[in-house]
């Protein structure tokens, strides 16, 4: 079993949709919680970050962790054609040696 | 100029040729990490440096070997290239603690044939 499993899509969705992306993770000792979006051809870049449980927004963005559930979300709001790209969750210890683990990440196609 | 570059951006190589992939970054990151990609699979560790003295193995080292020849510039070489060892290969660098996360470059799609 993986450390951290995420659905891999891809998922389709209308213009202006609200999309739910989501990761469980089996290591209760994960602290720091991220989320990523790729775009084909292109090296992940840093969208979300979260500490412990709670949730984060940034403007259509928003990142929930529920550490009791092992499970964390990214919400987008009024997905764009724009938002098109692949999401991986990534995680870390504290400590840990800044060492990430990553989801398998979500392809997400948002249709006019 | 991008944060983290890669070089090249593609390679196709024959089995059993030796291959360097170069990494530098002007992020002034001590933390330098080399990831490849697999469909299905994700982002997998090989190789990780905190510092030009430090070099540490990942998850999937074997293969593969690395040298840190200055804070800047971290090569990721393939001693003798396999088909399997066809994939996606992402540089990425980080800040101590590094809490927020990892900088990428664009990748090197490397196939072997």
């Amino acid at each position: 079993q993986k450390e951290v499993e995420q659905d891999p899509g891809p998922l389709s969705v209308p213009e202006g949709a609200i999309v739910s992306l989501n990761c469980t993770y089996s290591n209760s000792a994960f602290q720091y919680f991220m989320w990523y979006r790729q775009y084909s051809r292109k090296g992940p870049e840093l969208l979300m970050y979260t500490y412990s449980s709670g949730n984060k927004e940034d403007g259509r963005f928003t990142a929930q962790v529920d550490k009791s559930s092992k499970y964390i979300s990214l919400f987008i709001r009024d997905s764009q054609p724009s938002d098109s790209a692949t999401y991986l969750c990534a995680m870390k210890l504290t400590g840990g040696g800044n060492k990430l683990t990553f989801g398998t990440g979500t392809q997400l196609k948002v249709e006019l | 100029d991008a944060d983290v570059t890669q070089t090249p951006r593609n390679r196709i190589t024959k089995t059993g040729k030796r291959i360097m992939l170069e990494c530098s970054q002007t992020k002034g990151h001590d933390r330098m990490y080399w990831y490849r990609q697999d469909p299905g699979l994700g982002l997998r560790l090989i190789y990780y440096s905190f510092d030009v003295k430090d070099i540490n193995k990942g998850e999937i080292s074997d293969g593969y070997s690395v040298s840190r020849q200055a804070q800047a510039k971290f090569s990721l070489s393939l001693e003798s290239a396999i088909p399997n060892q066809t994939a996606l290969y992402f540089c990425a660098t980080s800040d101590f603690p590094g809490s927020y996360g990892y900088t990428f470059g664009s990748g090197t799609r490397l196939t072997v044939v």
